[in-house]
């Protein structure tokens, strides 16, 4: 089975630009995550979503920050307009309804704002 | 708000050499996970402790959950260089378990030949 796929695995702007992330989780898999990890602090949850709905988002930073997953399948993450802080590696995850609540992590896209 | 704290933040050590990393919850769990990260690379479940003074052990991987279900540790015993990496401990945020988790700071593990 395919695990969880990020595109771009690396992406440098300059701050004011727009980015966006997107995910792929396993197909089938109807939870989705977004997860930031900055410079080698903890990795901190963004959202949620359960098939196309936001969960939680109670994590997002603040309004400069979409979190999209139309049609249930994947998602996407914008950033606009960024800011120096927003640096920082972006994990989504995915994990199944059943069972346990264990997530599947994908390579992360790193993302640097100059 | 809720917080998971991890010590310490780096450990160095010989190969051969054994290794704990400890968590703490501000919070009492419903369960702990615990991820491995290598070098560049993203966090892969380990395992997942339920129950109070549950211990799982996955060969050289010792996991135990605290009897209050607020505290775990990973002990390595005799490191390889292929146990480089930072182990993240996680629960579960909030107090509708959506899944979503809080991470501890992570234990970077550096291992010398």
């Amino acid at each position: 089975e395919a695990g969880v796929t990020q595109f771009p695995s690396h992406s440098v702007i300059e701050k004011g630009q727009t980015v966006t992330l997107r995910c792929d989780p396993i197909s089938g898999h109807d939870n989705l995550y977004w997860y930031r990890r900055v410079m080698g602090k903890e990795i901190k949850f963004l959202l949620h979503f359960v098939k196309e709905s936001k969960q939680d988002e109670s994590g997002m930073p603040n309004n400069r920050f979409l979190a999209e997953r139309t049609g249930g399948t994947y998602s996407t993450l914008k950033v606009q307009p960024a800011e120096l802080e927003d640096s920082g590696v972006y994990f989504c995850a995915s994990s199944s309804r059943q069972g346990l609540r264990f997530q599947y992590f994908g390579p992360g896209t790193r993302l640097l704002v100059l | 708000g809720q917080q998971v704290m991890q010590i310490p933040q780096y450990q160095h050590v010989q190969e051969g050499e054994d290794f704990t990393t400890y968590c703490n919850s501000s919070t009492t769990l419903s369960n702990i996970q615990w991820y491995k990260q290598r070098p560049g690379g993203h966090p892969v479940f380990l395992i997942q402790l339920v129950k109070s003074g549950e211990v799982k052990k996955q060969k050289r991987l010792t996991f135990q959950f605290g009897e209050a279900k607020k505290n775990s540790s990973l002990h390595i015993t005799a490191t390889q260089t292929t146990d480089v990496g930072t182990y993240f401990c996680a629960g579960p945020g909030g107090s509708s378990n959506t899944g979503k988790l809080i991470f501890g700071q992570g234990t970077t593990l550096q291992v010398k030949p």
